[in-house]
């Protein structure tokens, strides 16, 4: 079970912005962040906690706190605006959180 | 190009069958575990199943489980979704997804562009 939150939250161009995800059983670091556009298929931004994917830009960080990871959005920019989800992988069935949407 | 394309969807009435296509291109799947994840209309993203490479281990949802059946066809470069006992809450966008790392636990870093299945009530 992943819990994320906020589910929605807005922020201003240039701007920081977390997002959090708590397991709710320790996944080490199996766990990968997902950018998601109205009408498009999931990008996959981070995983393994911290490893950003080829291509994405430096601004994405992902970081682990025990059973808590979080997803840091730096200068923000307008093209982020997306709705966020966090996935743990170390268990099978795979499962998402919630999902956040950035405004 | 590589890619993948999902087929199959379409609207179906409760308790029938659709059977979902996933055609890779431009790499062979067979390197990789597959999966399934779909969304329901203006919902989140939800895991429905994965396949090991060579087929040898499947992993469904609860939600799903005994009325779905993931496979795969590795020469046909091909993955597939049997849905059978389909239920009004099974209506969503299905996207198959290639994942990462030999154990698939990796994330999904190919996703297609997913197909629409509508169970109306």
């Amino acid at each position: 079970q992943m819990t994320q939150s906020p589910s929605s939250l807005s922020a201003s161009v240039g701007g920081r912005v977390t997002i959090t995800c708590r397991a709710s059983q320790s996944v080490s670091t199996y766990v990968n962040w997902y950018q998601q556009k109205p009408g498009q298929a999931p990008k996959l931004l981070i995983n393994a906690a911290s490893t950003l994917q080829s291509g994405v830009p430096s601004r994405f960080s992902g970081s682990r706190s025990g059973t808590d990871f979080t997803l840091t959005i730096n200068s923000l920019q307008p093209e982020d605006c997306a709705t966020y989800y966090c996935q743990q992988s170390y268990s099978n069935p795979y499962t998402f959180g919630q999902g956040t949407r950035l405004e | 190009e590589v890619q993948l394309v999902e087929s199959g969807g379409g609207l179906v009435q409760p308790g029938g069958s659709l059977r979902l296509s996933c055609a890779a291109s431009g790499f062979s799947l067979s390197s990789n575990w597959m999966s399934w994840v779909r969304q329901a209309p203006g919902k989140g993203l939800e895991s429905v199943a994965n396949i090991r490479q060579d087929g040898s281990e499947k992993f469904y949802a609860d939600s799903v489980k005994g009325r779905f059946t993931i496979s795969r066809d590795n020469a046909r470069n091909s993955v597939y979704l049997q849905m059978n006992s389909l239920r009004v809450d099974d209506t969503a966008i299905y996207y198959c997804a290639r994942d990462r790392g030999g154990s698939g636990d990796f994330g999904s870093d190919l996703w297609g562009q997913g197909t629409l299945v509508t169970v109306p009530s």
